[in-house]
C-alpha cells in the first residue's frame, strides 16, 4: 500500500512553476531522505531527484527537492512540455521495514 | 554501459509459481543492493522486495512475505525473485531496481506478470 500521499494531479503553462507534495510520517520522511522518479507512459522509471535535494547528472536544474518535517516537495521552475508524466517519491520507512512510494501525481502541460 | 535487465514474467493460474530473473551490465555488482519494485496495470509503484550486496540481508513489503524470496547470484551478476502462491492482485509489470545514495538509481525495463485462470 502507499503511505506517502501525494495530490493525484497538477498542471501548468510553459514556463510556469509547478509543485508536488508528498505528505508522510515519523517513520518516513521525517527520518529519511526523499527521491523523486519521473514515469514517461510506457516507460520505466527514472530518477530525478536524490537524497532529498540532489540532482543525478543529466537532470535539468529546473528540477528540485525540499523537505520539511513530514513533508516534502518537488518544484519544476520553466516548466516544459517533455515535463508531462506521472511523479512519484519515495523513502524508508523505519515501522514498516521497506520501501514506500508515494501514491504519484500526473502533472499535465496544458 | 550500465544495464539491469528482466526476464521471466508470463501467464500464471492462481496458486502457482513463477521466477523473475535480473541480468546487471556494467557495474560491480556486489557493491549493491538490489531491489523489485512493482506496478499493477495503471497504478503506482510498489516496493516488494531487497536484498544486500552479499545476499546476507533481505526485507519483504508485507504484502508478499512468506510466499516471495528474493536472492542474487553474485557470479553471474543475476538477481532473481521466487513467486510463490500467486494471487490475482500480484499482478503487475516487475522491475528491478539498483539502490544508490538512497535511491532507486537503475532500473530494468519491467517484465510482466499475469495471474489469471
Amino acid at each position: 500500500q502507499s503511505v506517502l500521499t501525494q495530490p493525484p494531479s497538477a498542471s501548468g503553462t510553459p514556463g510556469q512553476r509547478v509543485t508536488v507534495s508528498c505528505s508522510g510520517s515519523t517513520s518516513n520522511i521525517g527520518i529519511k531522505t526523499v527521491s523523486w522518479y519521473q514515469q514517461l507512459p510506457g516507460m520505466a522509471p527514472k530518477i530525478i531527484i536524490y537524497n532529498t535535494n540532489r540532482r543525478p547528472s543529466g537532470v535539468p536544474d529546473r528540477f528540485s527537492g525540499s523537505k520539511s518535517g513530514t513533508s516534502a516537495s518537488l518544484a519544476i521552475s520553466g516548466l516544459q512540455s517533455e515535463d508531462g508524466a506521472d511523479y512519484f517519491c519515495a523513502a524508508w520507512d523505519d515501522s514498516l521495514d521497506g520501501y514506500v512510494f508515494g501514491t504519484g501525481t500526473k502533472v499535465t502541460v496544458l | 554501459d550500465v544495464q539491469l535487465l528482466d526476464s521471466g514474467g508470463g501467464l500464471v493460474q492462481p496458486g502457482g509459481s513463477l521466477r523473475l530473473s535480473c541480468a546487471a551490465s556494467g557495474f560491480t555488482f556486489i557493491d549493491f543492493g538490489m531491489h523489485w519494485v512493482r506496478q499493477a496495470p495503471g497504478k503506482g509503484l510498489e516496493w516488494v522486495s531487497s536484498i544486500s550486496g552479499s545476499g546476507d540481508d533481505t526485507y519483504y513489503a508485507d504484502s508478499v512475505k512468506g510466499r516471495f524470496t528474493i536472492s542474487r547470484e553474485n557470479s553471474k551478476n543475476v538477481l532473481y525473485l521466487q513467486m510463490n502462491s500467486l494471487r490475482a492482485e500480484d499482478t503487475a509489470l516487475y522491475y528491478c531496481a539498483r539502490l544508490d545514495n538512497n535511491a532507486f538509481d537503475i532500473w530494468g525495463q519491467g517484465t510482466m506478470v499475469t495471474v489469471s485462470s
